[in-house]
This record gives structure tokens, sequence and C-alpha cells, in this order.
């Protein structure tokens, strides 16, 4: 049962535009989502994050927008960058459980 | 920031030998740490959690004979692959929650081969 989804695997774009990154789950029970971001052969490196009680967090060019009505989340990042070329992880928390649940991640390339 | 330090990054072994992997809380106490493994471009998938003290939590079909979890302090718990074969190859990462409201740092993972 795949709880937390990332249904596109890659992500191909521009340098200076956005990259628009979506997750979709099933749960309405989770406390938080959370973005990261991986390079290969390495761990997980922390992004972002929203409660599920906002619909929007901002940190510098890092934007997650949340809708719990279509439970759904997205990752907007602006401008793009080269360096921002990694795998993306969606995940999300229930607090009493203390346990992460990822998406598949999605893969994004930025062109200069 | 909390950093998490995982050790060995890459390790190749026989088949039927053991590996053990450590996973160290730097400059924080971690009474919880979990252990995750990602095969090729799928996700990371919870193995177990091991909580400082006590038995690990493993979930849903993880054989907890194979996969040994130690958690004997507040800054090391380990993963010993028992009996290693070559489907026992991955991408082992650790992760330790490091007490801030979205804290969870992770390890820079385990690449084991096992050949």
């Amino acid at each position: 049962d795949q709880q937390v989804k990332q249904n596109s695997p890659s992500l191909s774009v521009q340098e200076g535009r956005i990259s628009i990154l979506n997750c979709d789950y099933t749960n309405s029970m989770f406390d938080y989502f959370l973005w990261y971001k991986k390079y290969p052969a390495e761990g997980p490196t922390f992004l972002i994050s929203i409660s599920s009680i906002k619909d929007k967090n901002e940190d510098g060019r890092f934007t997650v927008f949340l809708n719990k009505s279509a439970k759904h989340l997205s990752l907007h990042i602006v401008p793009s960058q080269p360096g921002d070329s990694a795998v993306y992880f969606c995940a999300a928390v229930k607090l009493v459980r203390d346990k992460l649940v990822f998406g598949a991640g999605t893969i994004l390339r930025v062109k200069s | 920031g909390a950093v998490v330090s995982q050790h060995p990054s890459r390790v190749i072994c026989k088949s039927g030998t053991s590996v053990k992997i450590e996973c160290r809380s730097l400059d924080f106490q971690a009474t919880t740490m979990f252990w995750y493994r990602q095969f090729p471009k799928q996700s990371l998938m919870l193995m177990a959690t091991s909580n400082e003290g006590s038995k690990a939590t493993y979930e849903q079909g993880v054989e907890k004979d194979k996969f040994l979890i130690n958690h004997a302090s507040l800054t090391l718990s380990t993963l010993t692959v028992t009996s290693a074969h070559p489907e026992d190859s991955s991408f082992y990462i650790c992760s330790a929650r490091d007490g801030g409201p979205y804290g969870y740092t992770f390890g820079s993972g385990t690449r084991l081969t096992v050949v």
C-alpha cells in the first residue's frame, strides 16, 4: 500500500525557470510533510517541510504548497539552478508513529 | 546543525559473511534511529526503528535475524547483515531523530555489494 506517491519519475527544466515537483498521499492522518534532496550514493538532505495545518511554506527559492482536500503537495523551485539537479523525495509522517513514509522520488535535471 | 555519520560508505563482502554498518550522531543524542534500504531507482524503505536500550522494531517482511540492530548508546546504532547473500546488495541509510520540530537527519549511506 503506497501511501505517498510521486507519479513523475523525472522532470527536466531549463535553468532560471520554475521546477514543480508533485506528490500525492492517501492517508489524511499525516501530521506533516517533508521534501528531501538526494544525490547518488549519499543520504537525503532535508529541504523544507510543511505542517498539515498550513497550506504554504516558503524558504528562499523553495516553496511547498499543500492542498489537503486533494491530498496533494508540490515543491516549487524558482529560479532553478543546475546544482538543483538531484532526486527529490516527498515524505510524510504521523507524529504518533514517528515514521517517515517516502514517495518513490523524482529525478530533476536542470539544464544550463 | 545535526550530523549523522555512517560508516563504511562502501563495502564489498563475500557471500556468507557478515557486515556491520555503524551510524553515529555526532553532536546530539539520538534516542531513536531508523534504518532504511534503497533499491535502485526506488524509494527508501524503512527496515526498522531502533531505540536506545531496547529491542528494535522491525517493519513487516524484514528478517530480524538477518538484519541485527543494536542501539547500545545514545549516539550509536549498528546494523549487522548476517550471512549476507547477493540479494542483500543494496544501499543502506540510517537516520536519527535530532530533537528538532521536523528533525530527521540522515547518514550518508552505505553501498553494500555481496559477491
